[in-house]
């Protein structure tokens, strides 16, 4: 079964500081994303990267910044964090090619003070 | 602009009953087709999943019902369970990455 961990299951910052999300897989895959999830908004593509050290754009990356220095892991990153960044973010991992699911870690409940 | 849009918001079934959530997308290339279903706490996991050359899939209790010339598709849960309780979503994909999901149904059973 394919595993993917995020490393922290609830998170508490304050305004203004940098935070780290830090989600790792264990399947090899290409793929890995970045989502938040919220109530009534499901859930919306931050960053995704298709390969080490590539990233691209989802539907809201204002505000965060990714980085994939290994194929395994992929990390989140707020760079000053604010109120409106609290949320449940959830890092999928996805294998190539057409017709493979993306496997979800169980988030990182996060508020920011 | 919501690319999978996903109805209805919350559903309430009798134990026993059929629950039934529907979705509709307008990319005619999307390719995959998946259901997540996701426990309070948990992240999504994938319940059944469809390619759009075949009109329906069954899975024990799960079926997914596809209709390509009218873009949508539905989950029927069949013999509705208090432990099917959960929010699922509706996912659509083209060839490539993007996952494009919908905003989530929140099912309760009631025993």
């Amino acid at each position: 079964d394919v595993k993917v961990t995020q490393s922290s299951r609830y998170l508490v910052k304050r305004t203004g500081e940098k935070v780290f999300l830090e989600c790792v897989q264990d399947m090899d895959h290409e793929n890995m994303f970045w989502y938040r999830q919220d109530p009534g908004l499901g859930l919306r593509l931050i960053y995704f990267s298709y390969d080490v050290k590539m990233k691209e754009k989802g539907d809201i990356p204002e505000g965060y910044s990714v980085s994939r220095e290994k194929k395994e892991r992929f990390s989140l990153i707020l760079e000053s964090a604010s109120t409106n960044q609290t949320s449940m973010y959830l890092c999928a991992s996805r294998g190539g090619g057409g017709g493979q699911p993306q496997h979800f870690g169980d988030g990182t409940r996060l508020s920011i003070l | 602009q919501q690319q999978v849009k996903q109805s209805p918001q919350s559903l309430i079934v009798q134990k026993g009953g059929i629950s039934i959530i529907n979705c509709a997308y307008e990319n005619t290339a999307f390719d995959y087709f998946p259901w997540y279903q996701q426990f309070p706490g948990k992240g999504p996991a994938l319940l059944i999943a469809i390619r759009p050359d075949v009109s329906e899939k069954k899975e024990g209790r799960f079926t997914i019902s596809f209709n390509k010339s009218a873009k949508q598709f539905s989950l029927h849960i069949m013999d509705s369970q208090p432990g099917d309780s959960a929010t699922y979503f509706c996912a659509a994909s083209m060839p490539g990455n993007q996952f494009y999901f919908g905003t989530g149904t929140s099912l309760t059973v009631i025993p």
